[in-house]
């Protein structure tokens, strides 16, 4: 079975600075997707940025990119200039290639606090 | 695209009692469904998954007879609290994916449950 550690509880940054997330997981698969997902107070998850594993390069939407390092089975997230909307809670996230697999294994997230 | 409803938002009841909650896939045919659990400042846990036109699967531990969850057409997941108890009080997510394109889902914005 897969798991997703996300080893910081708690961050914070200074709106307009950069900050980066970690998360790790443990699978025996070759081929999965990893996710970065976003849950502001009002509880809506909300997709950030998507990865295929079997793609090298790091994805990127906008501020948000990846750092993806697959031997190392390591996936951090990095928001550039920080904005008072990114506060949230925030999950990493494993989904299975295979089909019949499609089931999202969460880390415990990290709660992400932006300082005016 | 991809926008995910639910139905209702907030529900409270009496113990005993059974209530219903739906999820709607609005713009896309939804062949996966997925029903969350999300317990106060902590991750999603999955509950179940449901394909259209067939059973759910439910995680282990999840009692199928409490939670029966029904996906009748490709745009509609019931998940029914059977006499709901106060320990049933939390936070029910539903997600969906996409007939043509399964690796991602797109999440409801949650129903919060209180049994009184």
């Amino acid at each position: 079975a897969q798991t997703v550690t996300q080893s910081q509880p708690e961050m914070s940054v200074q709106e307009a600075e950069t900050v980066t997330l970690s998360c790790t997981y443990d699978t025996s698969e070759s081929d999965y997707y990893l996710f970065w997902y976003k849950q502001p107070p009002s509880r809506q998850m909300i997709l950030v940025i998507r990865q295929e594993a079997y793609k090298q390069q790091n994805a990127t939407e906008n501020r948000f990119s990846v750092n993806f390092q697959k031997a190392a089975k390591s996936f951090s997230l990095k928001i550039s200039d920080s904005q008072l909307g990114d506060a949230a809670m925030y999950f990493c996230a494993y989904r299975s290639l295979y089909f019949g697999n499609e089931k999202l294994t969460f880390g415990t997230g990290t709660r992400l606090t932006i300082i005016p | 695209g991809a926008v995910v409803s639910q139905h209702p938002s907030w529900v409270i009841c009496k113990s005993g009692t059974s209530v219903k909650i739906e999820c709607r896939s609005l713009d896309f045919q939804a062949t996966t469904m997925f029903w969350y659990r999300q317990f106060p400042k902590q991750s999603l846990m999955l509950m179940a998954t449901s394909n259209e036109g067939s059973k759910a699967t439910y995680e282990q531990g999840v009692e199928k007879d409490k939670f029966l969850i029904n996906h009748a057409s490709l745009t509609l997941s019931t998940l029914t609290v059977t006499s709901a108890h106060p320990e049933d009080s939390s936070f029910y997510i539903c997600s969906a994916s996409q007939a043509e394109a399964t690796d991602t889902q797109y999440f409801g914005p949650g129903t919060r449950l209180t049994v009184l």
